[in-house]
């Protein structure tokens, strides 16, 4: 089955500076690859993903890249702020209403 | 109405109570998901319903019963739990746009901190 490997498990960064999550999956069959922030007691809401068909997305300060022939994807963070502290986890869907996560970085942004 | 909704927040139970939590959505998603997670970890996958009808079990002790009674509604039956079943369980959905090709962005409720005593 499909495996994806998270890194790093914790970044701190300062206030301004860019901040960038790596995964990798396993399966090459993968077709939907999308991020999840998920702040201390809440939810994880789904902050961008990118489709198989594309190398790259951008939505505001967040966005994501792709490379199907590494089978790697990373979250690029631009400006950050104090409230882009949260976990961020990559997960990866080959299909069927199944999604297999990453282990989850732990993002530290300092004013 | 674009939320996810999950009651109760909080449950605390014995061991030897039943209980059941909910989960709802409105958005017309036609799967529903319960996935578990402990602290400092990803969600654990334990049920998908497609169509209402279950189509992924990921190898849950038969203490955990789900029921989806309708297109909105996913509930998930608790039973004769262990300590270490205690866990934040989060609801998910998601539209189906391709059955069975392609991934679908799913949408979380706000979870049931569940403590097992």
């Amino acid at each position: 089955g499909e495996n994806v490997e998270q890194h790093p498990s914790t970044l701190s960064v300062q206030e301004g500076d860019s901040a960038v999550i790596k995964c990798t999956y396993s399966d090459s069959a993968s077709n939907y690859f999308p991020w999840y922030k998920q702040e201390l007691g809440k939810r994880p809401q789904l902050i961008i993903d990118i489709r198989s068909n594309v190398g790259e997305k951008k939505d505001q300060r967040i966005a994501v890249t792709l490379n199907k022939t590494a089978k790697h994807f990373s979250l690029h963070i631009t400006e950050t702020q104090p409230e882009d502290s949260a976990v961020y986890f990559c997960a990866a869907s080959t299909g069927f209403q199944k999604l297999v996560f990453g282990t989850g970085t732990r993002l530290l942004v300092s004013p | 109405d674009t939320e996810v909704t999950q009651t109760p927040k909080h449950l605390v139970m014995g061991m030897t109570n039943k209980k059941s939590l909910k989960c709802e959505q409105h958005m017309g998603h036609r799967a529903m998901y319960w996935y578990k997670q402990k602290a400092k970890k990803p969600p654990e996958l334990m049920f998908v319903y497609s169509y209402e009808k279950l189509s992924i079990n990921e190898s849950v002790p038969s203490r955990f019963s789900p029921e989806c009674p309708n297109s909105s509604l996913l509930n998930l039956h608790l039973h004769a739990l262990q300590p270490e079943d205690s866990a934040l369980y989060l609801c998910a959905s998601s539209p189906i746009t391709k059955p069975g090709l392609a991934g679908d962005e799913q949408y979380f409720g706000p979870g049931t901190r569940l403590t097992v005593t």
